[in-house]
């Protein structure tokens, strides 16, 4: 069974519209992350997300917002899109625990292309 | 800021060691990880190492942690062609923020 998955694999969009890209883990975990990959491989956090905080990176323009319906998921959504958020998206997720390693699993990755 | 540093390329060949080297700057770092990305895939979670500790191994992997420099390193003895891929090292500061990567380091391997 897939640990993270997301949905869908691949994104082909129009600027201007908007989107969502879905997250799901079956690990029991109770933090969720998205990260964007941009083309030159740069890795950046976007959010991260439990059932008590989220955490916003300051750079992350409010076009993009996470849902979480409940624990095993985190929806990104994505409002206007323009060129610049075409990516790669992972989300990610790990287990709270004050003192643990909170290692982080990735999902496979959402390839995001506006045209 | 936290920032992360790695060259981005090594190249080695077939059968010799590899060996990736970070550094970074957030001296409240608590874990520091190394991340493996194969072309097209997702991360994989390789390893990892608490701030006290200053190496740490597993099979083929060594993971060397200078916290005085904030040097961090990953050995890959006798590599492997399978070994290709893109090497991230990352770390955390507390809490349940996210991971501050590094640009990440290609890994050719020659035959």
């Amino acid at each position: 069974d897939t640990a993270v998955s997301q949905t869908p694999k691949y994104l082909v969009t129009q600027m201007g519209n908007d989107k969502s890209i879905k997250c799901e883990q079956n690990l029991g975990h109770d933090t969720m992350y998205w990260y964007k990959q941009d083309s030159k491989k740069f890795l950046k956090i976007m959010f991260s997300y439990n059932n008590k905080e989220l955490i916003i990176n300051e750079t992350v323009p409010n076009r993009f917002s996470p849902k979480s319906p409940d624990k095993a998921h985190l929806n990104l959504h994505i409002n206007s899109l323009e060129l610049g958020d075409s990516a790669v998206y992972f989300c990610a997720s790990s287990h709270y625990e004050t003192g643990g390693a909170y290692e982080q699993y990735f999902g496979p990755g959402t390839r995001l292309t506006v045209t | 800021g936290e920032d992360v540093e790695q060259s981005l390329f090594l190249s080695v060949r077939e059968g010799d060691s590899s060996v990736i080297n970070c550094t970074y700057t957030d001296s409240s770092s608590t874990y520091l990880y190394w991340y493996k990305q194969e072309p097209g895939a997702g991360l994989q979670l390789l390893t990892y190492i608490f701030s006290n500790m200053d190496m740490k191994q597993d099979q083929r992997l060594t993971v060397l942690l200078n916290k005085k420099d904030k040097h961090l390193s990953l050995r890959i003895a006798d590599t492997q062609t399978g070994d290709s891929a893109i090497y991230f090292c990352a770390e955390r500061g507390g809490g349940a923020d996210g991971l501050t990567f590094g640009k990440g380091t290609h890994l050719i391997i020659q035959p």
